[in-house]
């Protein structure tokens, strides 16, 4: 069974820059979720799709980020303008619904802003 | 939301057992606990989780008290490739059908040769 695919692997930008990251859930999950995990800490979920619908986006920056999942499958976090703050790997999951089961995770984006 | 605490790191002797001990004393009794694993560069790994009883699978085995307040988490045979942070994490029930998973920083267990 193929994973979560996320492109690219590593990206470096210069803050006010703009960044898109790419995920292709396992097919068949309902749920798909994005995190970001800063250097030393746990990943923190930033929204959460059921569908092509949000479950979850209280953590989401608004004001910067935003996040879509076209046709309930694929799914595209942006960041603009960036901030020097949001170098972090971004990790996209996905589960097959959002109720109690396990999550599958992509190998993440490690976003360097300079 | 329930908290979990953790130790910040163990080390464990490769072929041994290793007992990853995890505290969560507000949890609720529809609350499930969670167990994950990173390993580094890599996102993380599901391991096993459970409601009440004890669970065992091909990777871990979960061993909840009886009231539930903590869980231990134990790799039989640990081996090099066991070398990860693990993450004991309670399940919180969001809107509808969607859970969320809110991870803290875990454990650092070094498995040593």
């Amino acid at each position: 069974e193929a994973g979560v695919a996320q492109s690219p692997r590593y990206k470096i930008i210069e803050k006010r820059q703009s960044v898109a990251f790419w995920c292709n859930p396992i097919s068949g999950h309902a749920t798909l979720y994005w995190y970001q995990q800063i250097l030393g800490q746990g990943p923190k979920l930033l929204i959460q799709f059921q569908n092509n619908g949000v479950v979850d986006d209280s953590q989401l920056p608004k004001d910067r980020f935003s996040a879509e999942r076209l046709k309930g499958v694929d799914s595209t976090l942006k960041i603009q303008p960036a901030k020097l703050e949001d170098s972090a790997v971004y990790l996209c999951a996905s589960s097959f619904t959002g109720g109690a089961e396990k999550l599958f995770f992509g190998s993440g984006t490690q976003l360097s802003v300079l | 939301d329930a908290k979990t605490t953790q130790p910040t790191s163990m080390d464990c002797a490769e072929g041994r057992a290793a007992n990853l001990p995890c505290n969560h004393s507000t949890i609720s009794g529809n609350e499930y606990v969670y167990w994950y694993r990173q390993i580094h560069s890599q996102g993380p790994q599901y391991i096993i989780h459970g409601l009440k009883n004890n669970e065992t699978n091909e990777m871990a085995s979960l061993i909840i008290t009886e009231d539930r307040k903590s869980s231990t988490l134990i790799l039989p045979h640990a081996t090099l490739r066991d070398t990860a942070v693990y993450y004991c994490i309670v399940r919180v029930q969001t809107t509808g059908t969607a859970s969320k998973l809110t991870f803290g920083t875990g454990t650092r267990l070094q498995v040593t040769l």
